[in-house]
């Protein structure tokens, strides 16, 4: 079975730190995603990687930046962390094209104080 | 653009009642659909899929077609199980990455 990992299941951090979420998976799939979820909400792709270096924005990418310097690996970084940042994170990966089913892990809580 | 629209929960049902979460979406292009089921505390799991037009994708009892013709997708289930208590997504996709609704509460009482 794919396993998708998040480093933490709940991180508490105060506004203005630089956070890093980091997430690995173990099935050498090419595609990674981050997510947002929020109640009323539903999920909201920050961004996405297709290959090692390669990113692209999702739907509300602002406020966020990621990392993929190796493949099973994919790094969403909040440079300068706001409360509006307070949500669940959720990371996925796929193989093969984007618009393949996604494995997720089990999400970071994710409270900014 | 892309969208997918759910009914709005929260959906309380009896065990053994039959359940339907109503799914339409808008696409440019022929999606795949999908539905995904996150249970308390966890990621979402892939429930089941259909890539083309009468397509039924079933698993764990839970059934959907894929009806072009209505550009929906509903979920549909028999005879609910306690265990069935979960939140329900349903998703598109046309060569991109999925687009999610918002998500369909279900809370089966004993």
């Amino acid at each position: 079975d794919v396993k998708v990992t998040q480093s933490s299941r709940y991180l508490v951090k105060r506004t203005g730190e630089k956070v890093f979420l980091e997430c690995v998976q173990d099935m050498d799939h090419e595609n990674m995603f981050w997510y947002r979820q929020d109640p009323g909400l539903g999920l909201r792709l920050i961004y996405f990687s297709y290959d090692v270096k390669m990113k692209e924005k999702g739907d509300i990418p602002e406020g966020y930046s990621v990392s993929r310097e190796k493949k099973e690996r994919f790094s969403l970084i909040l440079e300068s962390a706001s409360t509006n940042q307070t949500s669940m994170y959720l990371c996925a990966s796929s193989y093969g094209g984007v618009d393949q089913p996604q494995h997720f892990g089990d999400g970071t809580r994710l409270s900014i104080l | 653009g892309n969208s997918v629209t759910q009914m709005e929960g929260p959906v309380t049902l009896s065990e053994e009642a039959f359940l339907t979460i109503n799914c339409t979406y808008t696409a440019t292009g022929y999606p795949s659909l999908f539905w995904y089921v996150q249970y308390p505390g966890e990621g979402l799991q892939l429930l089941l899929k259909a890539t083309k037009a009468d397509d039924k994708g079933s698993n764990k009892g839970f059934e959907a077609t894929y009806r072009k013709e209505t550009t929906s997708f509903h979920l549909e289930k028999g005879s609910v199980q306690v265990s069935d208590s979960a939140v329900y997504f349903c998703a598109l996709s046309v060569n991109t990455p999925l687009v999610f609704g918002k998500g369909t509460r279900l809370s089966v009482i004993a």
